[in-house]
């Protein structure tokens, strides 16, 4: 099975919350990130969470880190129709690799 | 800094034509890599470059060749194109292990081969 784990769509209205979901299985995994694809566009960090936090709040996003069951979650605030776009789980490479694991991508779309 | 750049923008081959695309970053660092983004596959590494004069094999090479120029560009060969070799192409860098270790990435090459 792959080693980051994203379910594929989600779809709310906007003005409710977002929350995106990410199981990892690497728990050697320093950082653990969320990327924003928008359509036409590559992907770029959104936001990223030291390994030995529990949670990460920046502005609307709300990051929170369950080490024990690696689970990982993106939590969007009051969702605007400007945030549809791709979400991408991702760790860091695990010792002595270059290569970050990404999940499949959640593709969020937000509706009125 | 225009981080990182990628050419051409968008390509259509004939089946068995050939192909580079270019990838360049400005922001000194060691580490390159280029992706390829198929629906609901995610993203698939197809080459990386740990550091100047080094590549290796990611997870779906075979059809494809690289060359580290130089610190700053990357290329990817694609010798004699495949209708599978149809989609969106992604150059990223990253800082070395140690750091945070963001991976940035180009605005993507959308190729069609026919």
């Amino acid at each position: 099975g792959e080693d980051v784990e994203q379910s594929l769509f989600l779809s709310v209205r906007e003005g409710d919350s977002s929350v995106i979901n990410c199981t990892y299985t690497d728990s050697s995994s320093t950082y653990l990130y969320w990327y924003k694809q928008e359509p036409g566009a590559g992907l770029q960090l959104l936001t990223y969470i030291f390994s030995n936090m529990d949670m990460k709040q920046d502005q609307r996003l709300t990051v929170l880190l369950n080490k024990k069951d690696k689970h990982l979650s993106l939590r969007i605030a009051d969702t605007q129709t400007g945030d549809s776009a791709i979400y991408f789980c991702a760790e860091t490479p695990p010792p002595g690799s270059y290569i970050p694991t990404f999940g499949r991508g959640t593709s969020l779309i937000v509706h009125p | 800094n225009a981080g990182v750049t990628q050419t051409p923008k968008f390509q259509v081959l004939k089946t068995g034509q050939s192909m580079t695309l270019q990838c360049a970053q400005d922001m000194n660092h060691n580490s390159m890599y280029w992706y390829r983004q198929d629906p609901g596959m995610g993203l698939r590494l197809i080459y990386y470059s740990a550091s100047e004069g080094t590549t290796d094999k990611g997870e779906v090479p075979n059809g494809y060749n690289v060359s580290r120029l130089n610190k700053r560009e990357f290329s990817l060969r694609l010798e004699s194109a495949a209708p599978s070799q149809t989609s969106v192409y992604f150059c990223a860098s990253s800082e070395d292990p140690g750091s945070s270790y963001e991976q940035y990435f180009g605005p993507g090459t959308r190729l069609t081969v026919t």
